[in-house]
Parts: structure tokens; C-alpha cells; sequence
């Protein structure tokens, strides 16, 4: 079964720094691009970083640049967030995503909460 | 990077068709073939049920279909079920492997 399980997320004061997980499975991770996308409860969703099957390429959102970093292990069939300077409005719950020509598979997401 | 316009919320009741539209500019769903959609429950994670602007994934109903005209692009559900109550987010490639999405549409089944 395909599916990518998140992991990480919590409670944590502004300016604080989190580190989030996505371990898939039941796919050749090595072969796809990976993302993650976060929503804010009620809202829409957002687009937040972007990493190549190889790593070579990353990008992110205007809103989280120079504040997050997104890596892979690709021995590990593992993704990852590292989220630095956390602002309140950082707050939602954060998804990694496959990146095909759409996002087509999800993981259940793990929330993260910025809060004094 | 700014957000696709999708309309807040639409009704349809049951056996109706409906049409979301998503609108973005030329530089996202006016350059890119790449617009998708998604369907997402309270409390779950969104599925994907339109790529490349028009095709659905296997095991998606024939009665969601997506077009697109321009910088806009629409998704038609046809032969409304209550089960479609959900709500729906519209995403565009946006070059250099980034990507943009619409603020998501409730959509009520009557």
C-alpha cells in the first residue's frame, strides 16, 4: 500500500524551531519529487517547499524562505522539515505530498501549533 | 505567489451538476496544462481527482471533470451526490517547481 505517514509536529513558542518527518512506503521514493503543503484550520491549502527525487533541487514559498529547510533520506525512504524561527501564523497542519504532475499522494498530516 | 481565486462556497442539490471555477493569471494557470484539483473531508487529507487540468485519476468518478480557458480553469461535478459535500481546492504549477492554490470551496449538497 502507497502511503506517507508525518510525523513531528506539536506545540511550540514563536521563534522556536521544529522538526518534522514524512516516512513513506510502498513506492520507490527515490524516483519522485516531494513536497509539503500546510494548512491553516479553515483555510485553504499552501505550498510550502519542493525537493527533487536527487535532491539537486529545492524551493520554497516567499513565506517560509530562509526560516525552513527541506531535506530527504532517500536510503531512509524519508522526508523532511526542518522549521527554524517559527512565526504564530506558521501555524496549521503540515502535509507531505508526492509530487507526480500533481500531488497524488498525501499523508494524514501533523499539526503544528506556534503559541506563547 | 499569489493565492488562485476559487469562490468560498457553493449548494447544489442532489442530481444537479455544479462548477467550481479557479481563477489565476499568466503566470500560473495560463502557461501550465498543470492545473489539479482536490477533494477534501473535514479532518482528512486532500485527495487528488483532476491532473492536467481535464484527467482523473483511476478510481475517481466520471462525474467530476475539470477545463480550463485562459488564465481560469473550472471543475464540473455532474449527478451531485451527497457524498461530494466536501470541500474543494484548486492547485496550479507556477514555474521553477513551485506551485500555487486556490483558498478552497465548500461545497453544500442540499
Amino acid at each position: 500500500e502507497v502511503q506517507m505517514v508525518e510525523s513531528g509536529g506539536g506545540l511550540v513558542q514563536p521563534g522556536g524551531s521544529l522538526r518534522l518527518s514524512c516516512a513513506a512506503s510502498g513506492f520507490i521514493f527515490s524516483s519522485y519529487g516531494m513536497s509539503w503543503v500546510r494548512q491553516v484550520p479553515g483555510k485553504g491549502l499552501e505550498w510550502v517547499s519542493y525537493i527533487s527525487s536527487n535532491s539537486r533541487n529545492i524551493y520554497y514559498a516567499d513565506s517560509v524562505k530562509g526560516r525552513f529547510t527541506v531535506s530527504r533520506d532517500n536510503a531512509n525512504n524519508s522526508l523532511f522539515l526542518q522549521m527554524n524561527s517559527l512565526r504564530v501564523d506558521d501555524t496549521a497542519a503540515y502535509y507531505c505530498a508526492r509530487v507526480w504532475v500533481a500531488f497524488d499522494i498525501w499523508g494524514q498530516g501533523t499539526v503544528v501549533t506556534v503559541s506563547s | 505567489q499569489s493565492a488562485l481565486t476559487q469562490p468560498a462556497s457553493v449548494s447544489g442539490s442532489p442530481g444537479q451538476s455544479i462548477t467550481i471555477s479557479c481563477t489565476g493569471t499568466s503566470s500560473d494557470v495560463g502557461s501550465y496544462n498543470l492545473v489539479s484539483w482536490y477533494q477534501q473531508y473535514p479532518g482528512k487529507a486532500p485527495k487528488l481527482i483532476i491532473y492536467e487540468g481535464t484527467k482523473r485519476p483511476s478510481g475517481v468518478s466520471n462525474r467530476f471533470s475539470g477545463s480550463k480557458s485562459g488564465n481560469a480553469a473550472s471543475l464540473t461535478i455532474s449527478g451531485l451526490q451527497a457524498e461530494d459535500e466536501a470541500d474543494y481546492h484548486c492547485c496550479s504549477y507556477a514555474g521553477s517547481s513551485t506551485w500555487v492554490f486556490g483558498g478552497g470551496t465548500k461545497l453544500t449538497v442540499l
